[in-house]
Formats: C-alpha cells, sequence, structure tokens
C-alpha cells in the first residue's frame, strides 16, 4: 500500500504552461508539506498544511499555489512556468506538525520546463 | 541565520569501510535531528532520529547516529558499508515543527 502517493511521476512541459501535481497520503496524517529539490540535490520547504490550513508559506513565487481540498491531499498548481521550476516536487506528510514526527516522503514528481 | 551544514559532498568508500558523515547546524533552543537516506532512483526514507535522552542513536541498516549539543552536531556513522548503501544522505533539523530544514546532502558511492 502506497504511504503518499503523487502524480504524475514525471511532467514535461514548456515555458509559460500551468500545471498541477497531485499528491494524496493514506496515513492519517494531519499535516503535508511540499518540498522543491534542485538540481544540486537540496531540499527546501516549501508549504506545510495542518489540516487543511496553511502553516508555512516559505517564500515561494506566488505562480505556485497550495490547495488542500481535505487532510488527505495537497496538491500544487503552477501558473506561468518558468524554467527555473525544473526541479523534483516531493510531498510529505506527517501525524501532525510537532518537531519530532517523521515524514513520509513521496516518490516524487520530476518537472522539466523546456 | 539558521542553517544545517554537511561536510562532505561526495563520499567514495570501498566496501567494509567504516563511514562518519558530518553534520552541524545553527539553531537555538530545542531541535529535533534526523538523517535521511534517498537510495537511487527512490523517495527519501528516515533513517533515525533523535529529539531526547540518549544521545547515541540507532537506526535502520546498522547506521547510527549521536548528537553532541556542545558542538551542535548530529553525525552518522556506520561501521561497515555496504554496495547497496550507495545513496543520497540528508540530515535535517525542525526546531519550530511543521518542516524539516536540509542539509545539502552527502552523497556516498560504495564500490565493491
Amino acid at each position: 500500500d502506497t504511504a503518499v502517493s503523487q502524480t504524475p511521476k514525471y511532467l514535461v512541459t514548456q515555458m509559460g504552461n500551468d500545471k498541477s501535481i497531485k499528491c494524496e497520503q493514506n496515513l492519517g496524517h494531519d499535516t503535508m508539506y511540499w518540498y522543491k529539490q534542485d538540481s544540486k540535490k537540496f531540499l527546501k520547504i516549501m508549504f506545510s498544511y495542518n489540516n487543511k490550513e496553511l502553516i508555512i508559506n516559505e517564500t515561494v513565487p506566488n505562480r505556485f499555489s497550495p490547495k488542500s481540498p481535505d487532510k488527505a491531499h495537497l496538491n500544487l498548481h503552477i501558473n506561468s512556468l518558468e524554467l527555473g521550476d525544473s526541479a523534483v516536487y516531493f510531498c510529505a506528510s506527517s501525524q501532525d506538525g510537532l518537531g519530532w514526527s517523521e515524514q513520509y516522503f513521496g516518490p516524487g514528481t520530476r518537472l522539466t520546463v523546456t | 541565520a539558521q542553517s544545517v551544514s554537511q561536510h562532505n559532498h561526495h563520499v567514495i568508500l570501498s566496501e567494509a569501510a567504516s563511514l562518519e558523515l558530518g553534520c552541524n547546524y545553527s539553531y537555538g533552543g530545542t531541535v529535533n535531528l534526523f538523517w535521511y537516506v534517498q537510495y537511487p532512483g527512490q523517495h527519501l526514507q528516515l533513517l533515525l532520529k533523535y529529539f531526547s535522552g540518549d544521545p547515541l542513536v540507532k537506526g535502520i541498516k546498522g547506521f547510527e547516529a549521536e548528537f553532541i549539543k556542545s558542538k551542535f552536531s548530529f553525525n552518522l556513522r556506520k561501521p561497515s558499508v555496504q554496495w547497496s548503501d550507495t545513496a543520497e544522505y540528508f540530515c535535517a533539523v525542525s526546531n519550530s515543527g511543521y518542516a524539516l530544514n536540509f542539509g545539502k546532502g552527502t552523497s556516498l558511492l560504495v564500490t565493491p
């Protein structure tokens, strides 16, 4: 059983397009996250949601808009894609947002903007 | 500024060699510390974590890490690596919850 799933796994698109990445967790967790991993493998938090409420927005351009229809889903919509958006995007979840909770990561979505 | 530093970006070891990967952080107050591993083509998995108690923590696959508060360090160790340990290793810190702050990762290659 997949704990945290993301679709699609690969996404190739042109500059200026709008795209979405979906994330679902079946762990019953309250908190979900989006991380961006750049070409040098550096992982950086983008957003955190707790019970469908936005907790963290780490100075991400407003072209990125997360949406949490329920606490099992956290989708990422990106408008007007730019070359610099090319990266691997990881969704994660944790039981709660407390600092010691283990985060469970999805398989990642490799976004390539041409 | 708050940060997590991993000293070794690329490490190459022969099988059976011992491993130590350095991690230092610069956060005030209480911190929770993690090591995650990313095997080639796979997602991140938790190796071990520390939030209180015994500063020497044991994780999966024979890994352990020691929290040294005075040195702001949380180094990862394994006495004898295997080829299957080839992966990216990430140290991460959480001090206020809701997000992990990652180091830049260490790429480990274990040769037969």
